[in-house]
């Protein structure tokens, strides 16, 4: 596997279930993000996550919760969730620190509330 | 207060022609800017980047021009050809920001035969 990967590609999940995204990624950078996509609107920043620390948090509701277990994972633990909830939910990483900063995204998760 | 504005939400071109698309933003603060280019069922592709201390940057079809007093940045891909319809971001960080991105909307190119 190469770049950035989530699973599942799709996930229907009803507002009492518990689910999680997965993100992994294989190119050795040290910080991940996580995005929301909804329809007709921009890639909306939720969660940065440098060296394994939490450091930006969007405003985010607490019925999402991410999880960093180590520089190469990212979880998204959903819970209680919304049907505005659904749309695309994006992962990406980056190589902070060496004055490059393009984020390199992985396929996404679309996800639908129901 | 959307701070990153794609104002075209599409644009056709023929084959072979030019493509510009354009992108404002507000915030004076920001001093690095991206495109990224998004096929269906894919995360968006990393294409090309200008820090704030430059006005131009070219690579290979792909030229991104920066106007800071204008607060506008612009794409231009030459010779554009039917794969690179796909949609096209624009973004916008300060550096000192953990990499933060803040996108614009998006305006999808279609190439025409």
């Amino acid at each position: 596997e190469t770049g950035v990967t989530q699973t599942p590609r799709h996930l229907v999940m009803g507002m009492t279930n518990k689910k999680s995204l997965k993100c992994e990624q294989h190119l050795g950078h040290n910080a991940m993000y996580w995005y929301k996509q909804s329809a007709k609107k921009p890639l909306e920043l939720m969660f940065v996550y440098s060296l394994e620390e939490r450091v930006e948090n969007n405003s985010v509701p607490s019925r999402f919760s991410p999880e960093c277990p180590n520089s190469s994972h990212l979880f998204l633990h959903l819970h209680t969730l919304q049907p505005e909830d659904s749309a695309l939910y994006l992962c990406a990483s980056s190589q902070l620190g060496q004055g490059i900063d393009e984020q390199y995204f992985g396929p996404g998760t679309r996800l639908t509330v129901t | 207060d959307q701070q990153v504005k794609q104002n075209s939400p599409s644009l056709s071109v023929q084959e072979g022609r030019i493509s510009i698309l354009n992108c404002d933003y507000t915030n004076s603060m920001f001093d690095y800017f991206l495109w990224y280019k998004k096929y269906p069922a894919e995360g968006p592709t990393f294409l090309i980047s200008i820090s704030s201390i430059k006005d131009k940057n070219e690579d290979g079809r792909f030229t991104v021009f920066l106007n800071k007093s204008a607060k506008h940045l612009s794409l231009h891909i030459v010779s554009s050809q039917p794969g690179d319809s796909a949609v096209y971001f624009c973004a916008a960080s300060t550096r000192a920001s953990y990499g933060k991105l803040t996108f614009g909307q998006g305006t999808i190119l279609t190439v025409h035969p």
